[in-house]
């Protein structure tokens, strides 16, 4: 199972709304509504802020939601803040799990 | 409230092995799939396989078949990753990282462990 595409990079300003895709194929983000999001700080584990597509999990903001269409899905973060600076990640899971490259967000 | 505990950093010659640990507490250590996850430095998340940490069985993933070993002792509640043989490009941070109910993405995440093989 190849990797699910993201770009390398996205950025905003603060207050900002700013959307990452994550593209993947018919047999794994098109096919089922298992995408999820996750952020990670430099140097800290991974954290889960979107699973199955669009559910957010207990204490993430609202201001981060999720998307999809066809066999590309999107992570969408509202009201940019500084604290969002991070690399993201998506995965898929199928009869296994993918993850993307990863894009960088940069708050300007 | 769950919690995935790893061992410290480790520095390794080529060839050696490497054993790292992840103890699991806040939920039935027995109840959900243990992953590991390999990040190697500046680089993305990679998916090396899973543990049933009910019968102890283990799955890898395509490139992870071999020198990679799961195992489990749940009278502690740990999981644990051996890797043998090391090379330079093992150089990476292992993370833990459950699946629970949903069975659809990482709940949980270890705070990483990192190894690094050089001579």
């Amino acid at each position: 199972q190849s990797a699910l595409t993201q770009p390398a990079s996205v950025s905003g300003s603060p207050g900002q709304s700013i959307t990452i895709s994550c593209t993947g194929t018919s047999s794994d983000v098109g096919g089922y509504n298992y995408v999820s999001w996750y952020q990670q700080h430099p140097g800290k584990a991974p954290k889960l802020m979107i699973y199955e597509v669009s559910n957010r999990p207990s204490g993430v903001s609202n201001r981060f939601s999720g998307s999809k269409s066809g066999n590309t899905a999107s992570l969408t973060i509202s009201g940019l803040q500084a604290e969002d600076e991070a690399d993201y990640y998506c995965s898929s899971y199928t009869s296994s799990r993918v993850f993307g490259g990863g894009t960088k967000l940069t708050v300007l | 409230q769950v919690q995935l505990v790893q061992s410290g950093s480790e520095l390794k010659k080529p060839g050696a092995s490497v054993k790292v640990s992840c103890k699991a507490s806040g939920y039935t250590f027995t109840s959900y799939a243990m992953n590991w996850v390999r990040q190697a430095p500046g680089q993305g998340l990679e998916w090396m396989g899973w543990i049933n940490t009910n019968t102890g069985n283990p799955t890898y993933a395509q490139g992870f078949t071999g020198r990679f070993v799961f195992s489990l002792d749940t009278s502690v509640s740990t999981a644990y990753l051996q890797i043998s043989s090391l090379k330079a490009e093992d150089t990476a941070v292992y993370y833990c990282a459950l699946i629970a109910a949903a069975g659809t993405h990482f709940d949980y995440w270890g705070q990483g462990t990192l190894v690094t093989v050089s001579s």
